[in-house]
C-alpha cells in the first residue's frame, strides 16, 4: 500500500519557469491537500479538495493552481515561478470528515528551489 | 480565523529527562486537536487526535492531554530515537482544513 506519492523529490527551476507536482493517492481518500512547509515554519496550506471536480483556496494560493480530475490525483501547478516559492511542499489525504477523524496522510515531500 | 502557538521551538534533553512540549490554540468550536511527528527529509506522520477538554491518549513514551485552550505532549524518559518535530494542529467548525502551529524540534542526547 502506497499511500501517498508525490513526484518530483527535488526540482530546480529558474524564475519565471512553470512546473507541476504530481501527488496520487491509493487509499480512496476523498479528500486532498497542498502544503507548503518554510524552514523553522509551520505548514501552510496552498490549496484543498473535497472530492473528483472541487477545489478551493488555502491561506496561501497566490501563484498556484490545481485541477482534480480523478480520486487518485490532485496535481499542483506553479506559474512564473518566484523566488518566494521556494519551499518545500508536501501532499496529503485523508478520509470523510464527518468521520470525526480527519486524520491526514502525508507523501513525503517535494523540495522545490527557484533561482 | 483558527490559531495555534507552539513552545518551545527547539527543546534539547538527555536521554531519560522527562518533559512536555506545549500547544496554545484559539479555535471556533473544537472539532479535533491532531499530534504529528515529522523526522528531517519526511512527511508529517500522525501521533494522536483529542477531541475534548480532559481526553488523554498514549503510545509507548508519549502521552497527550488536553484542556479548553492547550494541549500537551508530555514524553516520559525519552530515547534518541524520539528526536525529531512535533507538530500540533487543530480543526474547528469553519471545516475541513486544518491549522498547524511551526512545531517544536526535540533532540535527545544519548
Amino acid at each position: 500500500n502506497a499511500g501517498v506519492t508525490q513526484t518530483p523529490k527535488f526540482r530546480i527551476l529558474k524564475i519565471g519557469q512553470s512546473m507541476t507536482l504530481q501527488c496520487t493517492q491509493d487509499m480512496n481518500h476523498n479528500y486532498m491537500y497542498w502544503y507548503r512547509q518554510d524552514p523553522g515554519m509551520g505548514l501552510k496550506l496552498i490549496y484543498y479538495s473535497v472530492g473528483a471536480g472541487i477545489t478551493d483556496k488555502g491561506e496561501v494560493p497566490n501563484g498556484y493552481n490545481v485541477s482534480r480530475s480523478t480520486t487518485e490525483d490532485f496535481p499542483l501547478r506553479l506559474e512564473l515561478a518566484a523566488p518566494s516559492q521556494t519551499s518545500v511542499y508536501f501532499c496529503a489525504s485523508s478520509g470523510t470528515v464527518s468521520s470525526g477523524a480527519n486524520v491526514l496522510t502525508f507523501g513525503a515531500g517535494s523540495r522545490l528551489t527557484v533561482l | 480565523e483558527d490559531q495555534v502557538t507552539q513552545s518551545p521551538e527547539a527543546l534539547r534533553l538527555q536521554e531519560g529527562e522527562s518533559s512536555s512540549l506545549n500547544c496554545s490554540y484559539t479555535v471556533s468550536g473544537l472539532r479535533g486537536l491532531f499530534w504529528y511527528r515529522q523526522d528531517p527529509g519526511k512527511g508529517p506522520e500522525f501521533l494522536f487526535t483529542l477531541y475534548s477538554a480532559g481526553e488523554e491518549k498514549e503510545k509507548e513514551r508519549l502521552k497527550a492531554t488536553l484542556t479548553k485552550k492547550e494541549s500537551f505532549l508530555h514524553i516520559t524518559a525519552p530515547k534518541p530515537e524520539d528526536s525529531a518535530t512535533y507538530l500540533c494542529a487543530v480543526r474547528g467548525t469553519s471545516g475541513s482544513r486544518l491549522t498547524f502551529g511551526e512545531g517544536t524540534q526535540l533532540t535527545v542526547n544519548p
